[in-house]
């Protein structure tokens, strides 16, 4: 069965500094991923996905992820953080032919000023 | 324009009443979601229809049924409301075997008192 783990409940950064969510899967072939963003009051909105080829994606919002299959992770990053970045983010693995998303616990980000 | 809508956003009620949710999308997806949130943010997937048919039914009690009228269209209704229901469920939808990356709903906040 396919899990994810976000080990961060909640993390604090202040504004313009970098930020990095970690996310572990677990699953037996190769994985889908995703990381999606819930602002308070809102619904998940897609940061950014990974199915094969280059471990480095690109997403919305200066949002980047890398896939290391070596250790079954599967990190988002921000290189410089601003106070609308605050909000819950979700990690979420999938599999070729399995509809269902398996989604992490999230994680709660906090921007200080 | 929305792209995945529900209605209502909030729906506070009464233990024992019966309740319906409605989600439509203007994604042109065959296959549509619901999802519970629980006080915790955990999102645990409940049901999914490709084509208006169920393709996963996870562990739900029997008072939550879900119905289809078309693709674009996926309701779900409460029967005898318990406490333990209150909760935001989202729906969301995707085009199987495609992208596999799903679209979100803003949330209904159901409060059952």
């Amino acid at each position: 069965a396919q899990s994810v783990t976000q080990p961060d409940i909640h993390i604090t950064v202040s504004e313009g500094a970098s930020l990095e969510l970690r996310c572990n899967y677990s699953y037996g072939a190769t994985p889908y991923l995703f990381w999606y963003v819930q602002s308070p009051g809102q619904g998940l909105q897609l940061l950014l996905k990974y199915f094969s080829g280059d471990t480095l994606v690109q997403g919305i919002k200066g949002f980047e992820a890398e896939f290391k299959r070596s250790q079954s992770s599967f990190n988002l990053r921000k290189p410089s953080v601003h106070w609308s970045d605050a909000a819950e983010y979700f990690c979420a693995v999938g599999a070729f032919g399995n509809e269902k998303l398996t989604f992490g616990t999230g994680t709660r980000l906090t921007i200080i000023p | 324009d929305t792209a995945v809508s529900q209605t209502p956003k909030y729906l506070v009620t009464q233990m024992g009443n019966d309740k319906s949710i409605k989600c439509e999308q203007n994604l042109g997806h065959d296959t549509m979601y619901w999802y519970k949130q629980d006080s915790k943010k955990f999102l645990k997937i409940m049901f999914s229809y490709n084509n208006k048919e169920l393709i996963i039914n996870e562990t739900v009690p029997n008072r939550f049924s879900p119905k289809s009228p078309d693709k674009a269209h996926l309701n779900l209704h409460i029967n005898s409301l318990e406490l333990g229901d209150s909760a935001v469920y989202f729906c969301a939808s995707s085009q199987k075997g495609v992208t596999y990356e799903q679209y979100f709903g803003p949330g209904t906040r159901l409060t059952v008192t």
